[in-house]
């Protein structure tokens, strides 16, 4: 079975702050792991993902995330929040033999001026 | 390209009542997923079609809920006889369906509020 846990369902940060979002995950084969990003009233957009290879992945808008086998973790990082960052972030797992996805419970970001 | 559409974007319905929903996924792609989003359950996987056969229908919450796609494209969600707590956002997704599972592109949802 998989599953993914993200601490802090609310996470507030000034504008140019490190953003730092966790997420830990149990997975009995080795896992694929996902962040989406969801604005108001939108739809989920991926922002990275992890499937195999390099442990650090890089994705849109200065996002990344690094795959710690020996932590379970896949926390994501941007080195300077801007306001338009504001939004609610998801970790998901999913791996070779699974076609869904396994979502955390979501943080909230708010980035203040 | 046009990405994932969902109607209707909102639905109000009474107890009871039947409802479908519908997803159009991406041209090209043959794997579709539903989801749904409450603020009780997060995000749950509900089943995934793979053309028109459902391979993993395990997150259905109860036989009121059933889903089918035509022609490996459009696919429609049926709830039956609907209660409060089915009041979520239910996403649908879809994927070139390739292996290793590979990128899900989600809809923007149908908001269903049932009274």
């Amino acid at each position: 079975a998989q599953s993914v846990t993200q601490l802090g369902s609310h996470v507030s940060v000034s504008e140019g702050a490190l953003v730092l979002l966790r997420c830990n995950y149990s997975s009995s084969v080795p896992p694929y792991l996902f962040w989406y990003v969801q604005y108001p009233n939108q739809g989920l957009q991926l922002l990275l993902k992890y499937t195999t290879g390099a442990t650090l992945v890089k994705g849109i808008n200065g996002f990344e995330a690094e795959f710690k086998k020996s932590e379970t973790s896949f926390h994501l990082t941007k080195p300077s929040a801007h306001m338009s960052d504001a939004a609610e972030y998801f970790c998901a797992v999913s791996s070779y033999n699974t076609d869904k996805l396994i979502f955390g419970t979501g943080t909230r970001l708010q980035v203040f001026p | 390209g046009a990405g994932v559409s969902q109607s209707p974007s909102n639905k109000v319905t009474e107890k009871g009542k039947d409802v479908e929903l519908r997803c159009d996924p991406i041209s090209g792609h043959t794997a579709l997923y539903w989801y749904r989003q409450s603020l009780g359950q997060g995000l749950e996987f509900l089943i995934y079609f793979q053309g028109n056969s459902a391979p993993d229908k395990s997150g259905l919450p109860s036989d009121r809920f059933s889903a089918e796609r035509t022609g490996g494209s459009v696919s429609t969600l049926t709830i039956q006889r609907t209660q409060q707590e089915d009041s979520a956002v239910y996403l649908c997704a879809s994927s070139l369906g390739l292996r290793p599972p590979d990128t899900q592109y989600f809809g923007p949802g149908t908001r269903l509020t049932v009274l």
